[in-house]
């Protein structure tokens, strides 16, 4: 398995302002993806981050809004920009180490509030 | 492209009963997993069960156990002598080689297991 850390687990932020998710793997991973959960319902793919390169994004999700690197293959930050009250929900992690076989193993979340 | 398709949105068991969550999905791939994941109430989603579809012997993990239906494209998820810890929301999901690495999730499913 793989460990994944998320940092902030939590934040409460303003309107218009922007926050910075960290996601860290406890070993090299070729996949790495950010999701968008409501508490109760199912989750929704924003990106895969590609490393080395633009992360490859869903429809409805644009790269101004949620900003995504991956400067290696243990680590990705996911930005949301801009925020709004709509943007309030729980943000995951999660990775698996190839494109096929492996188990897909999610991080902690971090819960996000914009007044 | 896939589907994954969980019919049930809540279910409830009594403790120590036994109780199948269902899933069915839609593929034309022959090589691919498929994964029960747990997310217990405000806590990290965990890999509960997984599923190689070239094997014909269902998997199993102590009280877990699946009925893989193949050629009826089912995944369903028994927990017998349900616990009080196993209240969560069930995902049910498929990953295949052609969809860039990313897994197909169900809705979920949210099981109460009573005293």
């Amino acid at each position: 398995s793989a460990v994944i850390s998320q940092k902030p687990s939590r934040d409460i932020c303003q309107r218009g302002t922007s926050l910075t998710i960290q996601c860290q793997v406890d070993s090299q991973v070729t996949m790495m993806f950010w999701y968008r959960q409501q508490p109760g319902q199912s989750l929704t793919l924003i990106a895969t981050a590609n490393q080395g390169s633009e992360a490859t994004y869903e429809s409805g999700f644009v790269i101004d809004k949620f900003p995504i690197s991956r400067p290696n293959l243990t680590f990705s930050t996911l930005t949301v920009s801009n925020m709004s009250p709509e943007d309030s929900s729980i943000y995951l992690c999660s990775v698996a180490r190839d494109r096929l076989t492996d188990t897909q193993y999610f991080g902690p979340g971090t819960r996000l509030t914009v007044l | 492209a896939q589907t994954v398709t969980q019919s049930q949105p809540e279910m409830s068991v009594q403790e120590a009963e036994t109780v199948t969550l269902s899933c069915t999905y839609d593929t034309s791939e022959s090589n691919y997993y498929l994964f029960w994941y747990k997310q217990p109430p405000s806590r990290q989603m965990i890999l509960v069960i997984r599923q190689e579809a070239y094997k014909q012997q269902n998997a199993t993990e102590n009280r877990f156990s699946v009925n893989f239906q193949k050629a009826a494209k089912s995944f369903s998820l028994k927990i017998s002598d349900s616990q009080l810890g196993d209240t969560a929301m069930y995902f049910c999901a498929f990953r295949g080689g052609t969809n860039a690495g990313k897994s197909t999730f169900g809705d979920g499913t949210t099981l109460t297991v009573k005293p």
